[in-house]
């Protein structure tokens, strides 16, 4: 099993629509989490980092479920600009090197 | 925010010769940086983990002698990839952690022809 994993998609959604993504890790033991995104020949930008009680900023919002090891990412009124990938991010456990998932990729049109 | 600068962001080289890439971050020590490599529609694979002032650690199935990692300060960690070939062509990416959060170098895009 892949320490993070993640649905490749495409998610392909109409202008306005909500759309979730989850991330699965498999270590328990790990304390960071992030949701990034990626835009096609960039780096990576981080989104928002997930806390144990949820955050929110503007439309998105970002959950953490520990006992069943996944994180979330749900954009509200999805805007074409959102279409990039979103790539979940881990970290800690015993180790310090952030863990990718392959990413998620979004397709917002009109 | 914490910033991390990458250089060159993109290289066409010849096959057999050798492309250094260049990692700094600009307002914070890194004690640990990161390299990485993407291939077109693949998740970014960590390649080794550079320390500084000593020897890199590299994932496996990376050959350490064709990716050569120097991160001679706190600021600078260095990858040559060495007598390129055509398959060596990718999107690789250098990061340092600030804190739990990492920060990206713009990347550079390698063409071996």
């Amino acid at each position: 099993r892949k320490e993070v994993e993640q649905d490749p998609g495409p998610f392909n959604v109409p202008e306005g629509a909500t759309v979730a993504f989850n991330c699965t890790y498999s270590n328990s033991a790990s304390q960071s989490f992030f949701w990034y995104r990626q835009d096609c020949r960039k780096e990576p930008k981080l989104l928002m980092s997930v806390y144990s009680s949820g955050n929110e900023d503007g439309r998105f919002t970002a959950q953490l479920n520990r006992a069943s090891q996944y994180i979330s990412l749900l954009i509200r009124d999805s805007k074409l600009s959102d279409s990039a990938t979103y790539l979940c991010v881990v970290n800690g456990g015993g180790s310090y090197i952030p863990t990718f998932g392959r990413g998620t990729s979004l397709i917002v049109h009109p | 925010g914490a910033v991390v600068s990458q250089h060159p962001s993109r290289v066409i080289c010849k096959s057999g010769t050798s492309v250094k890439i260049e990692c700094r971050s600009l307002d914070f020590q890194a004690t640990t940086m990161f390299w990485y490599r993407q291939f077109p529609k693949q998740s970014l694979m960590l390649m080794a983990t550079s320390n500084e002032g000593s020897k890199a650690t590299y994932e496996q199935g990376v050959e350490k002698d064709k990716f050569l990692i120097n991160h001679a300060s706190l600021t600078l960690s260095t990858l040559t990839v060495t007598s390129a070939h055509p398959e060596d062509s990718s999107f690789y990416i250098c990061s340092a952690l600030g804190g739990a959060e990492a920060f990206f170098g713009q990347g550079t895009r390698l063409t071996v022809v």
